[in-house]
């Protein structure tokens, strides 16, 4: 069966300090991995989205940056964070981008707090 | 484009009581649908999914929806409520309409419903 990782589970970060954060995906191949923030408990916004080693598409200009370094890991980055940087970052992973007719499976999630 | 409308902020219901978490979309093509629900700083679980075929989808926990295409609805139901039912639901959709839509292969979630499940 496929899971989902994503470390750390919870961050305090001071504003102006790098950030990373990592997600993988056991069990597929070839998934297509997603990073959400998710403000204030309530609405999620789609950061990036992959469809191959390499392959970023970004949706939201901002100072966060994400890399597919292997098939099945994706990383979010930032090298200065800003207050309004603070949420719950969230991985998924779905079969494949023009499969639409499946689902995306979700990871535990990263709650960062900048201070 | 697409989007998805939850008009229900919180949804409040006693034990036992039937539960409806209710949902509206727009979509230029047909749309594939989709219910998560979120427990307290957890991820998103999948419930369940609309692509084609009987309008009446059964899911997880014992959770269905009900594809209206006419009212552009995709209300999440359950029975008979339990308490531990009580989290954050979304509801999604994705719009098959076209393969120059910008929106292709994107879920576009709403806004989630609080759903209060008292004993």
């Amino acid at each position: 069966s496929q899971t989902i990782h994503q470390w750390p589970a919870t961050l305090v970060q001071p504003v102006g300090s790098p950030l990373s954060l990592e997600c993988t995906v056991e069990g597929t191949s070839n998934p297509n991995l997603y990073w959400y923030r998710q403000a204030a408990g309530r609405g999620l916004q789609l950061l990036f989205y992959s469809v191959g080693i390499g392959q970023i598409s970004s949706e939201v200009p901002q100072n966060l940056s994400a890399s597919r370094p292997q098939d099945r890991q994706f990383i979010l980055s930032s090298k200065k964070l800003l207050l309004s940087d603070s949420g719950f970052y969230l991985c998924a992973w779905s079969v494949g981008l023009f499969e639409a007719a499946y689902e995306q499976y979700f990871g535990p999630g990263t709650r960062l707090t900048v201070t | 484009a697409q989007s998805v409308a939850q008009p229900e902020d919180q949804v409040n219901v006693a034990e036992g009581n039937p539960l409806t978490v209710k949902c509206t979309y727009s979509v230029s093509g047909n749309p594939y649908l989709f219910w998560y629900v979120q427990y307290p700083n957890r991820g998103l679980q999948f419930l369940l999914k609309y692509i084609t075929g009987d309008n009446l989808v059964k899911g997880s926990y014992g959770f269905e929806a009900e594809f209206n295409k006419s009212q552009t609805s995709f209300h999440l139901k359950k029975p008979s409520a339990l308490v531990s039912d009580s989290a954050l639901y979304f509801c999604a959709v994705r719009d098959m309409g076209g393969v120059t839509t910008d929106s292709w292969g994107k879920l576009q979630f709403g806004a989630g419903t609080q759903v209060v499940v008292t004993p």
